[in-house]
């Protein structure tokens, strides 16, 4: 059983689609971090939120805490080819840090 | 600055064979990591280095070894490879333990027949 749940675990969208992904866990976390995989690549760090109920923005992404500090979302909106790849949610608690199984995402043009 | 090189990108070994993965940061950070991503399980830290001269256990060690050689290169070492450890192998570095920006390495692609 993971951690950190993350859904859908596949998507699959047409350019110009608003889409949103969910990272969600029973257990409270002090961050929570998001990463973008592409294919062939390690992750690279998008966001990191701390405070519960944070809404943080990357252009045309938005990331929110939740106000219990257990799950997260990322919303994409009019998702462009560039943002195919695995969407990584990371929990942080004390020196521990856990991902989730991440969130495939294909953006169709 | 390469960032963090992983050497090589890919391998294929026998059951019971030996093999060392690199890895070398060139960002002065503390600490590094060594994960495993397997489809459908995320990344799973299999030990990580939080300084210069110490290594700790991660989630999933078994079957593996690690040397801090020095506070640039981490590696990671499979004794005796089993079937069960194919997988993609990611070192990372961040300046401080969880919570900190990692910065991961392009992996390397082992399969073990």
């Amino acid at each position: 059983t993971q951690l950190l749940e993350q859904s859908p675990q596949f998507l699959s969208i047409q350019e110009g689609e608003n889409l949103t992904v969910y990272c969600n866990s029973s257990s409270v976390f002090s961050s929570l971090q998001w990463y973008r995989q592409e294919p062939g690549e390690g992750p690279v760090l998008l966001v990191t939120v701390v405070t519960g109920g944070e809404v943080k923005k990357l252009k045309r992404l938005t990331f929110q805490f939740g106000d219990a500090r257990k799950d997260s979302s990322l919303h994409i909106t009019a998702a462009q080819p560039g943002d195919t790849g695995l969407y990584l949610c990371a929990g942080v608690n004390n020196n521990d840090m856990r991902f989730g199984a991440g969130t495939r995402l294909t953006v169709k043009p | 600055n390469a960032g963090v090189t992983q050497t090589p990108k890919f391998q294929v070994l026998k059951t019971g064979q030996s093999m060392t993965l690199q890895c070398a940061q060139d960002m002065n950070h503390n600490s590094m990591y060594w994960y495993r991503q397997d489809p459908g399980m995320g990344l799973r830290l299999i030990y990580y280095s939080a300084s210069e001269g110490t290594t700790d256990k991660g989630e999933v060690p078994n079957g593996y070894n690690v040397s801090r050689l020095n506070k640039r290169e981490f590696s990671l070492r499979l004794e005796s490879a089993a079937p069960s450890q194919t997988s993609v192998y990611f070192c990372a570095s961040s300046q401080g333990l969880a919570g900190h920006t990692q910065y991961f390495g392009p992996g390397t692609r082992l399969t073990v027949l």
